[in-house]
């Protein structure tokens, strides 16, 4: 079956402009898990949605770092005036629950340049 | 805080040699740790978790907690073996939400 998908694959983006990143779980997944991957810094835990509960938004950098999941299934990741230091690959993760340790699938990211 | 050390950024072996990529890991509470991997071109996976004891692709790892360690070893390495690892924890000491925690990784290089 489908993946995770994000999308766009690559986005070039100007210093200071806000950017908007999108993932589409797998299908029934109610968990979703973003992460960033940087170099220098590894995979690095951003937010989590589980259902219609809460996100744990404890890993974003900052109040730059927005998400949200609409409808329970498709994700949005928006950064706000984008700053040199945000570039990296920013990667979803879906698995069916967040808890009982159910495997995270990943798509394949989305590479951010920041110039 | 929970912390994954993967003390090689890269490991070069020869075909049919034995492998061993190594993670240690600090956690408080009883961690659940597992191995990602990606090969060239492809997405992040799933290799293998401690709490399944399976071998996969001839990998294996064992949890050791009194040296909170959980290494990943293959007796004998092949060419397709050639991708980064990724050693990673889970946390579910905040909310629930079982986040992995990543090791930096472990480049591994297969020499024919």
């Amino acid at each position: 079956g489908a993946g995770v998908s994000q999308s766009p694959s690559n986005k070039v983006t100007e210093k200071g402009k806000d950017v908007e990143l999108r993932c589409d779980p797998i299908s029934g997944h109610t968990a979703l898990y973003w992460y960033r991957q940087s170099l220098g810094q590894g995979l690095e835990f951003l937010i989590y949605f589980q259902g219609n509960s809460a996100p744990d938004k404890s890993g974003l950098p900052s109040d730059r770092f927005s998400a949200e999941r609409t409808g329970g299934s498709v994700s949005t990741l928006t950064i706000q005036r984008t700053q040199q230091e945000d570039s990296a690959v920013y990667l979803c993760a879906s698995s069916l629950r967040g808890t009982g340790g159910y495997e995270q699938y990943f798509g394949p990211g989305t590479r951010l340049t920041v110039t | 805080a929970q912390r994954v050390t993967q003390p090689e950024k890269l490991l070069s072996v020869f075909k049919g040699a034995p492998v061993e990529l190594k993670c240690n890991y600090s956690y408080s509470g009883s961690p659940e740790l597992f191995w990602y991997v990606q090969y060239s071109r492809q997405r992040l996976q799933l290799l293998l978790r401690h709490i399944s004891r399976e071998s996969i692709k001839g990998f294996t790892a064992d949890l050791n907690k009194g040296e909170t360690s959980f290494h990943l070893k293959k007796p004998f390495a092949q060419e397709e073996d050639s991708a980064m690892y990724y050693c990673a924890l889970s946390d579910h000491s905040g909310a629930g939400s079982y986040q992995l925690t990543f090791g930096k990784g472990t480049k591994l290089s297969v020499i024919p």
